[in-house]
């Protein structure tokens, strides 16, 4: 089965900083890998995908998540935090059975302060 | 637009009562989704569908039924709400199969979502 683990529920990061959010993965095989964000009562926004192409994948509004096979990762980074990121963060894999449903990380909520 | 359209976005019930969640997609896509969103717990799938006239469970199926009648329409029914139903419900979709789709590429559409507060 497969599954993701967003390892902090929770990071505080300060404006023009480095933003890294972590997230393992488990998967039997080559896994399809997304980063959903959420911004306060909102729905979710795609912010990026892996999906066997290149391992480094850029996103939107400059995030960007590695995929490290040897490690059973996806991070995902920015390199400069804006305000505006302040948001919930989910992690998530595709499942590979006939559902190909979402699985979700339990997400990382990150907050930047000024 | 294109898009997913949950229906309603907020709603308050009182215990026992019942109610239907209505997903509707216009892009043909044949798998539709109904997540529930808690704190601290992400998104988990209460039941699937893929195709019209299918039905599966998901991951937290109990209190809940769903039927996919029409391909572009999957209803999410409460038969009798309970304070523990209090959740936001996410609608999604995906893949609108056919030649020149790959479904292993092909991307989810979420819906803005339905606010559901039991008391």
């Amino acid at each position: 089965a497969q599954s993701v683990t967003q390892l902090d529920s929770h990071v505080s990061v300060s404006e023009g900083t480095p933003v890294l959010l972590r997230c393992n993965y488990s998967s039997s095989y080559s896994p399809s890998l997304f980063w959903y964000v959420q911004h306060p009562n909102k729905g979710l926004q795609l912010l990026l995908k892996y999906t066997s192409a290149a391992t480094l994948v850029k996103g939107i509004n400059g995030f960007e998540a590695e995929f490290k096979k040897s490690e059973t990762s996806f991070h995902l980074t920015k390199p400069s935090a804006h305000m505006s990121d302040a948001a919930e963060y989910f992690c998530v894999v595709r499942s590979m059975d006939s559902s190909y449903k979402l699985i979700f990380g339990s997400g990382t909520r990150l907050l930047v302060r000024p | 637009n294109a898009g997913v359209t949950q229906t309603p976005k907020f709603r308050v019930l009182k215990t026992g009562q019942s109610m239907t969640l209505l997903c509707a997609q216009d892009m043909n896509h044949e798998y539709m989704y109904w997540y529930r969103q808690d704190p601290g717990m992400g998104l988990r799938l209460i039941h699937y569908s893929v195709g019209e006239g299918t039905t599966a469970k998901g991951e937290v199926p109990d209190g809940y039924n769903v039927s996919r009648l029409k391909k572009q329409n999957f209803l999410l029914g409460l038969e009798s709400a309970a304070p523990s139903q209090t959740s936001v419900y996410f609608c999604a979709s995906s893949y609108p199969g056919g030649s020149g789709h790959s479904l292993l590429n092909y991307g989810y559409t979420f819906g803005s979502g339905t606010r559901l507060t039991v008391v």
